[in-house]
């Protein structure tokens, strides 16, 4: 498995500013994803973060909302653009090591805008 | 596209007792199929997973699981409950492009 950490663990942040979220895993990673889980919801898929090129999002998410870097095979970073209160959610970082399709969690971000 | 039901929104079992947690999927090959645990303000956490071979998993803090390909399922169980097995539990499968598709999730109230 891979240890993953996340910061900030929280932030309270108000409306129209943004907020970068780190994911660093301690070991070399193929795949990296950033997930949203909004209030008592499942998680949704935001995009997969490429090392080197530009982010893949899935459908209702783009890159103007949420840019996404990935420098290197253990960081990346996930930006909340221009936020509102809709956006309050928990932002999860997950790796895959390429033993099937495990994914690994970090233990999220706390965001709410007020 | 794959899909995940977890037909359950929350269960409420007493301490000591068994628990089993239902999960269909929709997939039109063997999925790899995964249970996440996430407690309380923390992060998920891998409890198992299957990829193929043995249809019954073991996994971490006592739980198992079976594959089940007649009925599309892979059902979570614990034979016996601790206070401590209270969370929300999310059934996952994948597809083979490395993307997981969650189920709703299924929180657990454990009752002394």
């Amino acid at each position: 498995s891979a240890v993953i950490s996340q910061k900030p663990s929280r932030d309270i942040c108000q409306r129209g500013t943004s907020l970068t979220i780190q994911c660093q895993v301690d070991s070399q990673v193929t795949m990296m994803f950033w997930y949203r889980q909004q209030p008592g919801q499942s998680l949704t898929l935001i995009a997969t973060a490429n090392q080197g090129s530009e982010a893949t999002y899935e459908s209702g998410f783009v890159i103007d909302k949420f840019p996404i870097s990935r420098p290197n095979l253990t960081f990346s970073t996930l930006t909340v653009s221009n936020m509102s209160p809709e956006d309050s959610s928990i932002y999860l970082c997950s790796v895959s090591t390429g033993q099937g399709e495990t994914q690994y969690f970090g233990p999220g971000t706390r965001l709410l805008v007020l | 596209a794959q899909s995940v039901t977890q037909p359950d929104i929350h269960i409420t079992v007493s301490e000591g007792a068994s628990l089993e947690l239902r999960c269909n999927y929709s997939y039109g090959a063997t999925p790899y199929l995964f249970w996440y645990v996430q407690s309380p303000g923390q992060g998920l956490q891998l409890l198992l997973k299957y990829f193929s071979g043995d249809t019954l998993v073991q996994g971490i803090k006592g739980f198992e699981a079976e594959f089940k390909r007649s009925q599309s399922s892979f059902n979570l169980r614990k034979p016996s409950v601790h206070w401590s097995d209270a969370a929300e539990y999310f059934c996952a499968v994948g597809a083979g492009d490395y993307k997981l598709s969650f189920g709703a999730g299924t929180t657990v109230t454990v009752r002394a």
